[in-house]
C-alpha cells in the first residue's frame, strides 16, 4: 500500500497569503497524484489531477506540481472561501489511498 | 448533472451488518467506463477507500469488484442496474466502523462525483 504523508497537518493563514501544502508518497506514483478540497459537512471536490492539471472551474490561484514521491499544492492569494481541508490522493496502484489531510484555517 | 445519494440506517448494532445504497441520477450506472465506489471518513479523520465495482462489459467483466485489503473479507459491493443503484454491505461491524460513508463515481483517475455522505454509528 502506498502511504501518502501530508504536511503540515494544520495551517492558519491570513487572506491573500500564499499557502503551500506538501504530499510525500512512500513510493513513486509518477504523475498519478490528485488533490481534493473538502469543506465542513461537504463531500470532497477535485481541484487538481495528475499532479498539476487544474480541474474544470477551479480558480487559477490553485496550482500543483511534483512527480514521483514529492508533490505540492499551492494557493496563491488565499481567499476566505478556501478555508477547508485538503487531501492528496494516489491512483497509481490499489488500494487507492489518501493523505491524512491538511486543514487550512483563515486568521 | 450526475448526482449520487446515499441511504441506509444511521445506527447499526455491533456484530451486525451495515447496508448502504447509493442511488445515481442524471446518468445510467451502466454507461461509461466508471467504477462505482464507496469511501468512508471516520469522525475528524481522513478518507479511506473501501472499494468499487465496474458495471460494463469492457475493460473488465461486468460486476468486477476491487476492495481495500483491510476490509476485503467483510465488504461486498453490488449493483442493481434496474434501479440505477449500487450498494455496500459490511459484515460483523464494530465501533471502529462508525464513520461517514460516501458513494462516489470513479472516472480514472479521479473521483468526480460524490454523494453528500451518510453517517453510520455502530453502537449497542
Amino acid at each position: 500500500e502506498i502511504v501518502l504523508t501530508q504536511s503540515p497537518d494544520f495551517q492558519s493563514v491570513t487572506p491573500k497569503e500564499k499557502v503551500t501544502i506538501t504530499c510525500r508518497a512512500s513510493q513513486s506514483v509518477g504523475y498519478d497524484l490528485h488533490w481534493y478540497q473538502q469543506k465542513p459537512d461537504q463531500s470532497p471536490k477535485l481541484i487538481i489531477k495528475f499532479a498539476s492539471q487544474s480541474f474544470s472551474g477551479v480558480p487559477s490561484r490553485f496550482s500543483g506540481s511534483g512527480y514521483g514521491t514529492d508533490f505540492t499544492l499551492t494557493i496563491n492569494g488565499l481567499e476566505a472561501e478556501d478555508a477547508a481541508t485538503y487531501y492528496c490522493h494516489q491512483s497509481r496502484s490499489l488500494p487507492q489511498t489518501f493523505g491524512q489531510g491538511t486543514k487550512v484555517d483563515i486568521k | 448533472q450526475v448526482q449520487l445519494q446515499e441511504s441506509g440506517p444511521g445506527l447499526v448494532r455491533p456484530s451486525q451488518t451495515l447496508s448502504l445504497t447509493c442511488t445515481v441520477s442524471g446518468d445510467s450506472i451502466s454507461s461509461g467506463d466508471y467504477f462505482w465506489s464507496w469511501i468512508r471518513q471516520h469522525p475528524g479523520k481522513g478518507l479511506e477507500w473501501i472499494g468499487y465495482i465496474y458495471n460494463r462489459e469492457s475493460t473488465y467483466n461486468r460486476g468486477t469488484t476491487f476492495y481495500t485489503p483491510s476490509l476485503k473479507s467483510r465488504a461486498t459491493i453490488s449493483v442493481d442496474t434496474s434501479k440505477n443503484q449500487f450498494s455496500l454491505t459490511l459484515t460483523s461491524v464494530t465501533v471502529a466502523d462508525s464513520a461517514v460513508y460516501f458513494c462516489a463515481r470513479y472516472d480514472p483517475p479521479e473521483f468526480d462525483y460524490w454523494g453528500q455522505g451518510s453517517l453510520v454509528t455502530v453502537s449497542s
